[in-house]
């Protein structure tokens, strides 16, 4: 079956700092991917999307490319902000299945301090 | 209102109660899910509805039972609930045509 792995949280890096969370999946069919953001006491915003191998989804500064070759969806951002401390999913859909229904990692969690 | 709402915000329930969590969504879209989300555990779905009919139900208590009238508007009914069942219940919509999901934020819900 489909599933997500992401790196096991917390992942705590000062303002400016680089920031990568790993995410690799494994699915029957090309998926298409996602992250999402979930800031505390709400619910999960859509952060960015890659639908095919080699896409790059991007989006306030948030960058992942879909890398079929080594299953892969890693999330990067050049510079993070005190704001960006939240909850991070990586989650596919395979479309193949006609699943509708994501797949979601468990989640990293990110602390950004002044 | 815009993208979903979700209402209460917050839910303390007797577990001899019965209660009704409300989702309306304002994106014109045809799928409907609910979602569970406990502490240090994955995000769990529950159900999924597409054009009012239910398509998924993953092994959920009937304790939990979900009303799907309208492309518009998820319910779930609550009777009968345990300590365990106390989470993040979350609604999200999507279109037909693509997968990405759109998140309501939440019922906190406890049971006592």
């Amino acid at each position: 079956g489909n599933s997500v792995t992401q790196m096991e949280g917390p992942v705590t890096l000062s303002e400016e700092a680089f920031l990568t969370i790993n995410c690799t999946y494994t699915a029957t069919g090309y998926p298409s991917l996602f992250w999402y953001v979930q800031y505390p006491g709400e619910g999960l915003q859509l952060l960015l999307k890659a639908t095919k191998a080699d896409d790059k989804g991007s989006n306030k500064g948030f960058e992942a490319t879909y890398r079929k070759e080594t299953t892969s969806f890693h999330l990067e951002k050049g510079s993070v902000q005190v704001s960006d401390s939240a909850v991070y999913f990586c989650a596919l859909s395979d479309k193949d299945t006609g699943r509708r229904a994501l797949t979601f990692g468990s989640g990293t969690r990110l602390q950004v301090q002044p | 209102e815009t993208g979903v709402t979700q209402t209460p915000r917050h839910l303390v329930m007797g577990m001899t109660n019965k209660k009704s969590l409300k989702c309306e969504q304002h994106l014109g879209h045809n799928a409907m899910y609910w979602y569970k989300q406990s502490a240090k555990k994955p995000l769990e779905l529950m159900f999924v509805y597409n054009f009012k009919e239910q398509t998924e139900n993953n092994s959920v208590p009937s304790r939990f039972s979900p009303e799907c009238p309208n492309s518009s508007h998820l319910f779930l009914h609550l009777h009968t609930l345990q300590p365990e069942d106390s989470a993040l219940y979350l609604c999200a919509s999507s279109q037909e045509s693509v997968y990405e999901q759109y998140f309501g934020p939440g019922t906190r819900l406890t049971v006592t």
